[in-house]
């Protein structure tokens, strides 16, 4: 079965430092990757995502991520986290063609102090 | 502004009961989701809907039922025979076709006691 995996937890950084986030998925096949935030208190909403072209994509809010093949990974990154990017994030993985399932990792909770 | 929307944000229930939540959307979209998320669990899928009429089973379905009679609407019930009901329930749709995200509600937090 299909299976997403996010190996940190738990991350605490101090503002300015760089963020990288590990996103690991199971699927063979042609996939659909997401990156999605839950800040305190508000909506899941959709960071980025990549569905296919140049495997570097860019989000909102200074994100980005790498669409590596070869292993499987499509890690989240961020030169400098401030504050306001205290959230939780989670990465998604949907199979590009035959289903409309979206499977979520277990989410990794970053704190960011000021 | 289109948008997905839940109703209530807080529904609190004694066992034995069943509650059904709502879920509302007006982005036109044909496919409709239900999640449960559990602190460590990330989401996991309940059911989910492709059209009208029509829905399937997610990976922990045991204990909730659909319907989903409008293309706008998608309320879930969770019946007693659900034995871990507490939890924060979201509502998520998307478009058809793989270029698509899907768009969440605000979510229900249901206690039951």
């Amino acid at each position: 079965a299909q299976s997403v995996s996010q190996h940190n937890h738990h991350v605490i950084l101090s503002e300015a430092a760089s963020l990288e986030l590990g996103c690991n998925y199971s699927y063979g096949g042609t996939v659909n990757l997401f990156w999605y935030v839950q800040y305190p208190g508000q909506h899941l909403q959709l960071l980025l995502k990549y569905f296919s072209g140049d495997p570097l994509v860019k989000g909102i809010k200074g994100f980005e991520a790498e669409f590596i093949k070869s292993k499987f990974s499509f890690n989240l990154r961020k030169p400098s986290v401030q504050w306001s990017d205290t959230a939780e994030y989670f990465c998604a993985v949907k199979r590009s063609s035959g289903t409309y399932k979206y499977i979520f990792g277990t989410g990794t909770r970053l704190k960011v102090l000021a | 502004d289109g948008g997905i929307t839940q109703s209530p944000k807080y529904l609190f229930r004694k066992e034995g009961q069943n509650v059904t939540l709502s879920c509302e959307q007006n982005l036109n979209h044909d496919a409709m989701y239900w999640y449960r998320q559990d602190p460590g669990q990330g989401l996991r899928l309940i059911y989910y809907s492709q059209i009208v009429n029509d829905f399937q089973k997610g990976d922990i379905a045991e204990g909730y039922s659909v319907s989903r009679e409008k293309k706008e609407s998608f309320p879930l019930t969770v019946t007693s025979a659900q034995k871990n009901p507490t939890a924060f329930y979201l509502c998520a749709s998307s478009g058809q076709g793989s270029f698509y995200e899907q768009y969440f509600g605000p979510g229900t937090r249901l206690t039951v006691t």
